[in-house]
């Protein structure tokens, strides 16, 4: 198994490019969920999904937009990207409970985004 | 909305002591879970350990363990004989089964090893 991948790890972009990060997980878990990292700030959800079809906001919502059209699959797109954008951006995955117990969340090894 | 707080932003030990990483959380919740990650210089977000709220034994995996104190909102991470290889920024996290099923998390802890 893979568990959760990401793609790409690295780009840079300039202002107001646009691009999309996809998520991909082969765990067939439920939950899905795009986070930003900033030094000092630790991990702000962006948005996340309980399941193929559906999608919610977190936190941090405001300049991106997300898509679950596959359970296995979760897109994170900037339609304008901005300096303030600019970033580390980790994809996790996390079902309800495996064997009774509440499961953790399985990161993907992030996306380092630089805007210009 | 839940929060989660790590007072300490940097944290040392000298290698083969123990050290203490603090957590504080805000809930309305009774069914919640937490978990302590790792994230080591590789970005990789590594799950040390976790405890459920219900259960008022403390986890522990091998030198790690936690003081969960339910009335406090308060989950420290204790690392006993600390090696070379647990520097790295830990992170607390929350998570409520009933409300949404996110993830909250603190603002994280770099501990630093001294050889």
């Amino acid at each position: 198994n893979a568990g959760v991948t990401q793609t790409p790890k690295f780009r840079v972009l300039k202002t107001g490019q646009s691009m999309t990060l996809l998520c991909a997980q082969d765990m067939n878990h439920e939950y899905m969920y795009w986070y930003r990292q900033d030094p000092g700030m630790g991990l702000r959800l962006i948005h996340y999904s309980v399941g193929e079809g559906t999608t919610a906001k977190g936190e941090v919502p405001d300049g991106y937009n997300v898509s679950r059209l596959k359970k296995q699959n979760f897109l994170l797109g900037l339609e304008s990207a901005a300096p303030s954008q600019t970033s580390v951006y980790f994809c996790a995955s996390s079902s309800h409970r495996t064997w009774g117990v509440p499961d953790t969340q399985y990161f993907g090894p992030g996306t380092r985004l630089t805007v210009l | 909305a839940q929060t989660v707080t790590q007072s300490q932003p940097e944290m040392s030990v000298q290698e083969a002591e123990t050290v203490t990483l603090s957590c504080t959380y805000d809930t309305s919740e009774s069914d919640y879970y937490l978990f302590w990650y790792k994230q080591p210089p590789s970005r990789q977000m590594i799950l040390v350990i976790r405890q459920e709220a219900y259960k008022q034994q403390n986890a522990t995996e091998n030198r790690f363990s936690v003081n969960f104190q339910k009335a406090a909102k308060s989950f420290s991470l204790k690392i006993s004989d600390s090696q070379l290889g647990d520097a790295a920024m830990y992170f607390c996290a929350y998570r409520a089964l009933n409300t949404g099923n996110q993830f909250y998390f603190g603002t994280g802890t770099s501990l630093t090893v001294i050889p």
